[in-house]
């Protein structure tokens, strides 16, 4: 099993950016719990997203999640120079009762 | 506020073992699920393995199952990773993670990590 995110994408301080999740075993739905995580360099992982679209009581607005053709989706809108990190997502496969992260998708704020 | 603290990582020839420990505070240990997910130098996140609060329910990612073994002390607020049969691929920061609350129906199954330990403890495998 391999979930695959873009390996990096650039936005412009205040743009609008979407990071997309998918699965080497077909289309993502809700049943596999989609989640986001945030990291930054030299820190640990932040959760941003849990269950396709639910933020954490810390999780700013402007971050959402989503299905979007087939895949896990983050949307960044109104990106700030903050926001600059490491960003990876994190399937439940109920077959093997296990979670699989994906690669990360390095954001830049430009 | 949730403080998770990651202790027991060192230097460690392939084949050996090494035991990790973490302690939460700030929050009802014995009410949550727990995982360990680590990082190896320069890479992404690996999920390693999840136990329930009561300790009976207990899964690992592919890469360490039947060499790993997680456990809990309820009683002294801490959280267990029994590494055997250590290779020089786990060599990693292993973080402890408190799992996401709530009804399962909206979670998932396993319960996903939610918050983290800040520093992780870092485990080298090398002869």
């Amino acid at each position: 099993t391999v979930v695959t995110q873009e390996p990096s994408l650039t936005v412009s301080p205040g743009g609008t950016v979407t990071l997309t999740c998918a699965s080497s075993t077909g289309t993502v739905t809700s049943r596999f719990y989609p989640n986001w995580f945030q990291q930054r360099p030299g820190q640990a992982p932040r959760a941003l997203i849990y269950s396709t679209g639910d933020r954490h009581s810390w999780t700013p607005a402007r971050f959402s999640g989503a299905l979007l053709g087939g895949k896990a989706a983050l949307t960044l809108a109104g990106a700030q120079p903050e926001d600059e990190a490491e960003y990876y997502c994190l399937l439940y496969y109920g077959d093997s009762q296990s979670w699989v992260f994906g690669g990360g998708t390095k954001l830049t704020v430009l | 506020q949730v403080r998770l603290v990651e202790s027991g990582g060192g230097v460690v020839q392939p084949g050996r073992s090494l035991r990790l420990s973490c302690t939460g505070s700030g929050f009802t240990f014995s009410n949550n699920d727990m995982h360990w997910v680590r990082q190896a130098p320069g890479r992404g996140l690996e999920w390693v393995a999840i136990i329930g609060y009561d300790g009976r329910k207990i899964y690992y990612g592919d890469s360490v199952k039947g060499r790993f073994s997680i456990s809990r002390d309820n009683s002294k607020n801490m959280l267990f990773l029994q590494m055997n049969s250590l290779r020089p691929e786990d060599t990693a920061i292993y973080y402890c993670a408190k799992a996401v609350m709530g009804p399962l129906a909206a979670t998932g199954p396993l319960r996903p990590p939610s918050e983290f330990g800040g520093q992780g403890t870092l485990v080298t495998v090398s002869s």
